[in-house]
């Protein structure tokens, strides 16, 4: 089945440090990638996406490409902020299944100090 | 005007009580998703509708019942509640089931069965 791999949190940064998630899936065909953001004690909200290969999804800062030969789509952002700090869920939607729930990663917290 | 909204957003229970929770979009969306979030964040589909028909249910035990009284709400009813029912439970809609369609996700109701 379909899957997507997160690298393990807490990622601790320093305000205007440089970020990288790593976000890697596995699934049949060609599925739409997305990260959502987790503020404490709030919903999930969507940050950014692509849906289809060599695809630049760009929001708020953050970047992140769509690269099927490495199937990764991670998520970069060249100066963080101390609002960043939240959890970032790396996700997908596989259209061969026919239907379009996302299947997550398990997230990885972000921690920025000033 | 919210989106997405859930009631209630904090549920405290005692084991074996039947519970309810509500879920309203306003965005004129076809589909709709329950998600449940575990202690670890992790995050799994339970059900879809779509024009208030049931489309996807995710192996969860037939305790938890969702009804789709119209395209723009879907409640969720629990059954004798057990103490592994403790979760964060996210309401999401979309326009349709096509794959790069976003979906947006309700702030979450807080279920806590002692």
């Amino acid at each position: 089945g379909d899957s997507v791999t997160q690298m393990e949190g807490p990622v601790t940064l320093s305000e205007e440090a440089f970020l990288t998630i790593n976000c890697t899936y596995t699934a049949t065909g060609y599925p739409s990638l997305f990260w959502y953001v987790q503020y404490p004690g709030e919903g999930l909200q969507l940050l950014l996406k692509a849906t289809k290969a060599d695809d630049k999804g760009s929001n708020k800062g953050f970047e992140a490409t769509y690269r099927k030969e490495t199937t990764s789509f991670h998520l970069e952002k060249g100066s963080v902020q101390v609002s960043d700090s939240a959890v970032y869920f790396c996700a997908l939607i596989n259209t061969n299944s026919g239907y379009s729930t996302l299947t997550f990663g398990k997230g990885t917290m972000l921690l920025v100090s000033p | 005007d919210t989106a997405v909204s859930q009631t209630p957003k904090y549920l405290v229970t005692q084991m074996g009580n039947d519970k309810s929770i509500k879920c309203e979009q306003n965005l004129g969306h076809d589909t709709m998703y329950w998600y449940k979030q575990d202690s670890k964040k992790f995050l799994k589909i339970m059900f879809s509708y779509n024009n208030k028909e049931l489309i996807i249910n995710e192996t969860v035990p037939n305790r938890f019942s969702p009804k789709s009284p119209d395209k723009a709400h879907l409640n969720l009813h629990i059954n004798s509640l057990e103490l592994g029912d403790s979760a964060v439970y996210f309401c999401a809609s979309s326009p349709g089931t096509s794959g790069g369609e976003t979906q947006y996700f309700g702030p979450g109701t807080r279920l806590l069965v002692l």
